[in-house]
């Protein structure tokens, strides 16, 4: 089937450490997007890229670090100098197909970091 | 100025009424719009996306876009329980900027 998997679903981590959260998409979607939930908060973007090799910083990028080498993958990396990694993490994908439809973003099921 | 605001409500409407969630965005340059639900604990799930101005309706939802306004909204008609969610405004910023931001959402309760 079609979709976007993210691993792992809770995931813990030790202060100092950093973590990768991964991203899969067999859709063969261009876009790619990581946002980060918080309590009855928003989806707040971190990363995004639109090509392989290529990406840009969204509106809260600091301590987080990601890589877009392979068109399916779009692994996120939560660092050190994260000081608030706590949160629910979604990965996202759309295609980049101009027109009136068919740029929607699917989401994966998400993976819950939890800072210990 | 948030890009894209949304009414964070809490918003408590009858079982069988109209429930209406508004969202802002900031930018003129918007093209693409999009109406998610979440419910507690799971991902964001597609509703409706706009693109041109005016109506587009979707069995009981309708979303309404009015970019002179820099508005869009959705309107869920005979509202169900099952309705009861946080509802997620999503804009994105046109072909060759593919950011796609997104509001704080709206918290919909539908009550029997």
């Amino acid at each position: 089937d079609g979709g976007i998997t993210q691993s792992p679903k809770y995931l813990f981590r030790k202060e100092g450490q950093n973590v990768t959260l991964s991203c899969e998409q067999n859709l063969n979607h261009d876009a790619m997007y990581w946002y980060r939930q918080d309590p009855g908060q928003g989806l707040r973007l971190i990363y995004y890229s639109q090509i392989v090799n290529d990406f840009q910083k969204g509106d809260i990028a600091e301590g987080y670090s990601v890589s877009r080498e392979k068109k399916e993958s779009f692994p996120l990396t939560v660092t050190s100098a994260q000081k608030n990694p706590t949160a629910f993490y979604l990965c996202a994908s759309s295609s980049n197909a101009p027109g009136q439809g068919g740029t929607e973003a699917f989401f994966g099921q998400g993976t819950r970091l939890t800072v210990v | 100025q948030k890009e894209v605001e949304q009414n964070s409500g809490p918003l408590s409407v009858p079982e069988g009424a109209i429930a209406s969630l508004n969202c802002t965005y900031s930018d003129r340059g918007s093209q693409s719009f999009f109406w998610y639900r979440q419910y507690s604990g799971k991902s964001p799930e597609l509703i409706m996306f706009i693109y041109s101005n005016g109506d587009k309706e979707d069995g009981r939802f309708t979303a309404q876009l009015n970019k002179a306004s820099q508005y869009v909204s959705l309107l869920i008609r005979d509202s169900q329980p099952s309705d009861s969610a946080t509802y997620l405004c999503a804009v994105k910023w046109g072909f060759g900027n593919e950011k796609l931001t997104f509001g704080t959402g709206t918290r919909l309760t539908i009550i029997p």
